[in-house]
């Protein structure tokens, strides 16, 4: 597709279920970032995938989070057991390059309410 | 590590009055500078960013910002608002030299009236 696809777009859970984001960047797209958007907090940075290199894991909140990228493509942010305050936005986004010299392009984001 | 503050969370503007959504960052070391908007129920998209030269930069949709890198400002401005302009704005910082991550602000919700 043209533009960063995250799906599913809403997702209902129950608390202490196990969840999977997926998110499919810009072919081509060597970076791909995961954020937060909770209401009052802005975007929070979770996890920053770049190449080949080791990710950047530094935000990832608990070890109830993980995320992979397989093949340098299609990423999966995995949330375990979870909780009533991992409700939020969570938004991928892709670029070129590292951030500071290329633009993010985001995703529409996956809205994950746990009950 | 750099931080972003953006202390108002919500402005409120008539149509064709200006505008100044401001930003302050902190970074010991030099820095990359970005503005993105989120029109309702889309999703982010860059409005302008500042790498380096001209500290007055200039974006889509009439917006410009100024870095003003002794008092750590990033402040965006638009002469004259449109109804269309009612969208949160995010601001957003990186460390330069490449493969940092960008860390953003906690919003300002733009409402324009009539």
């Amino acid at each position: 597709g043209a533009g960063v696809s995250q799906s599913p777009s809403n997702k209902v859970t129950e608390k202490g279920k196990d969840v999977e984001l997926r998110c499919d960047p810009i072919s081509g797209h060597t970076a791909l970032y995961w954020y937060r958007q909770s209401l009052g907090q802005g975007l929070e940075f979770l996890i920053y995938f770049q190449g080949n290199s080791a990710p950047d894991k530094s935000g990832l909140p608990s070890d109830r989070f993980s995320a992979e990228r397989t093949g340098g493509s299609v990423s999966t942010l995995t949330i375990q057991r979870t909780q009533q305050e991992d409700s939020a936005v969570y938004l991928c986004a892709s670029s070129l390059v590292g951030s500071s010299t290329g633009e993010l392009f985001f995703g529409e984001g996956s809205r994950l309410t746990v009950l | 590590a750099q931080s972003v503050t953006q202390l108002d969370s919500q402005v409120p503007v008539f149509e064709e009055a200006p505008v100044e959504l401001r930003c302050n960052y902190s970074s010991s070391v030099s820095v990359y500078l970005f503005w993105y908007v989120q029109y309702p129920n889309q999703g982010l998209q860059l409005l302008l960013k500042y790498l380096s030269g001209s500290t007055l930069v200039k974006g889509i949709n009439g917006f410009e910002a100024e870095f003003n890198k002794s008092q750590t400002s990033f402040h965006l401005r638009k002469p004259s608002v449109h109804i269309s302009d009612t969208a949160e704005y995010f601001c957003a910082v990186t460390l330069t030299g490449g493969g940092n991550k960008l860390t953003f602000g906690t919003g300002t919700q733009l409402k324009v009236e009539l």
